[in-house]
């Protein structure tokens, strides 16, 4: 089935580790994206990618990095410096295949204990 | 920055009452897009509007381009149950960076 996949769907991180959230599509999708949302929020954007081994900024990047070195693969990490990594992450795409419109993962959440 | 402007911020309705709710932005779109979003789950598209004027419909849900491309909104018919959930709305400009999301409307269906 073509889709977004995200992995794991819980992760639980200790004060000071990095954690690596997958996002894998098999869409042909060009363009990737990671958003947060926290509980009884909107989305919020994290990072973008047009293309393979490009990546933009987006509204709160702080504390977050990403890599595209695969068109279906856009790998969020949630570095130390994030202070307040707990909420819900969602990985989504688009492309010009899918008409603009944006299709979205089944989301991660991250907890930090 | 581009802003979106969704409500009512939550609704609490009987089983079977119809539904409305919209989305105003300050600046103009090329796409509107409807999602609903189950508690732990990712958003699902339920409607996309690509024209200034379209009205679409996807079973009980209807949705609607304005004309000043600056507003949208949803309609549910004979809301069910099942129905529960949040409400997104987004605009899209053309670019790959502007992708607006409204807040979200929690609709909660009484029986």
């Amino acid at each position: 089935d073509g889709g977004i996949t995200q992995s794991p769907k819980y992760l639980f991180r200790k004060e000071g580790q990095n954690v690596t959230l997958s996002c894998e599509q098999n869409l042909n999708h060009d363009a990737m994206y990671w958003y947060r949302q926290d509980p009884g929020q909107g989305l919020r954007l994290i990072y973008y990618s047009q293309i393979v081994n490009d990546f933009q900024k987006g509204d709160i990047a702080e504390g977050y990095s990403v890599s595209r070195e695969k068109k279906e693969s856009f790998p969020l990490t949630v570095t130390s410096a994030q202070k307040n990594p707990t909420a819900f992450y969602l990985c989504a795409s688009t492309g010009v295949v899918s008409g603009n419109t944006i299709y979205f993962g089944e989301g991660s959440w991250l907890t930090v204990v | 920055g581009q802003q979106l402007n969704q409500s009512p911020q939550s609704m609490f309705i009987q089983e079977g009452e119809d539904v409305s709710m919209n989305c105003t932005s300050s600046s103009i779109f090329n796409t509107w897009l409807w999602y609903k979003q189950d508690p732990g789950e990712g958003p699902v598209l339920l409607i996309a509007l690509y024209k200034a004027g379209e009205l679409t419909s996807n079973g009980r849900l209807t949705a609607q381009f304005g004309i000043t491309r600056k507003d949208s909104f949803l309609n549910i018919s004979a809301s069910i149950p099942s129905d529960v959930g949040i409400y997104f709305c987004a605009g899209h400009s053309g670019s790959a960076r502007q992708l607006t999301f409204g807040s979200g409307t929690q609709l909660t269906v009484l029986p």
